[in-house]
């Protein structure tokens, strides 16, 4: 496979229920983000990973947990969600450090729909 | 802060007709612009950049040219195809930082 995949595409869960949301991207990047994206609102950053250290944090709440135990994959595990948390959730990757220090573009994956009842 | 602005709305046109799409940036330094585009269900992707000043970006009939002068990044194409509905980010990421700063995004619709 190619680019950057997630799974699952689509998630409905309860506010008592745990589930992950997995991400893979098959370019060789050393920079994993996870964004929320809901109608109306711009994207929103939450979490950037440089070579699987987490390099930000954007004000997150901790229901939403972040793994990153290699390069190419990143998880985020979802625990006691609320309805406002039902948005898209992408994820993407990027190449960091080039010596040219031009902003690398970001490849996104497909995202996960996720809705919390 | 840095930040992308695009125009209110959706955009709805016929086919073949031309589209421009406007978008202002405020950023310290020197930022690299870009247009995504997202398609019904998918997520974002690349649709162009420019990586500095008088830089035009293009793809697929799409351009847009890095203006200094009047800080704007607006994206064209001169005659759209339905299948060119979608919506259509801006976004802003500086030199040595490669967060991006997205605008809110246009939903473009082309009727036959």
């Amino acid at each position: 496979e190619t680019g950057v995949t997630q799974t699952p595409r689509h998630l409905v869960m309860g506010m008592t229920n745990k589930k992950s949301l997995k991400c893979e991207q098959h370019l060789g990047h050393n920079a994993m983000y996870w964004y929320k994206q809901s109608a109306k609102k711009p994207l929103e950053l939450m979490f950037v990973y440089n070579f699987k250290e987490q390099t930000e944090n954007n004000s997150v709440p901790s229901r939403f947990s972040p793994e990153c135990p290699n390069s190419s994959h990143l998880f985020l595990h979802l625990h006691t969600l609320q309805p406002e948390d039902s948005a898209l959730y992408l994820c993407a990757s990027s190449q960091e450090g080039r010596v040219s220090g031009a902003t690398d573009t970001q490849y996104f994956g497909p995202g996960t729909r996720l809705t919390v009842l | 802060g840095d930040s992308v602005t695009q125009m209110e709305g959706p955009v709805t046109l016929s086919e073949e007709a031309f589209l421009t799409i406007n978008c202002t940036y405020t950023a310290t330094g020197y930022p690299s612009l870009f247009w995504y585009v997202q398609y019904p269900g998918e997520g974002l992707q690349l649709l162009l950049k420019a990586t500095k000043a008088d830089d035009k970006g293009s793809n697929k009939g799409f351009e847009a040219t890095y203006r200094k002068e009047t800080t704007s990044f607006h994206l064209e194409k001169g005659s759209v195809q339905v299948s060119d509905s979608a919506v259509y980010f801006c976004a802003l990421g500086l030199y040595g930082n490669n967060r991006l700063a997205f605008g809110k995004g246009n939903q473009v619709v082309v009727i036959p």
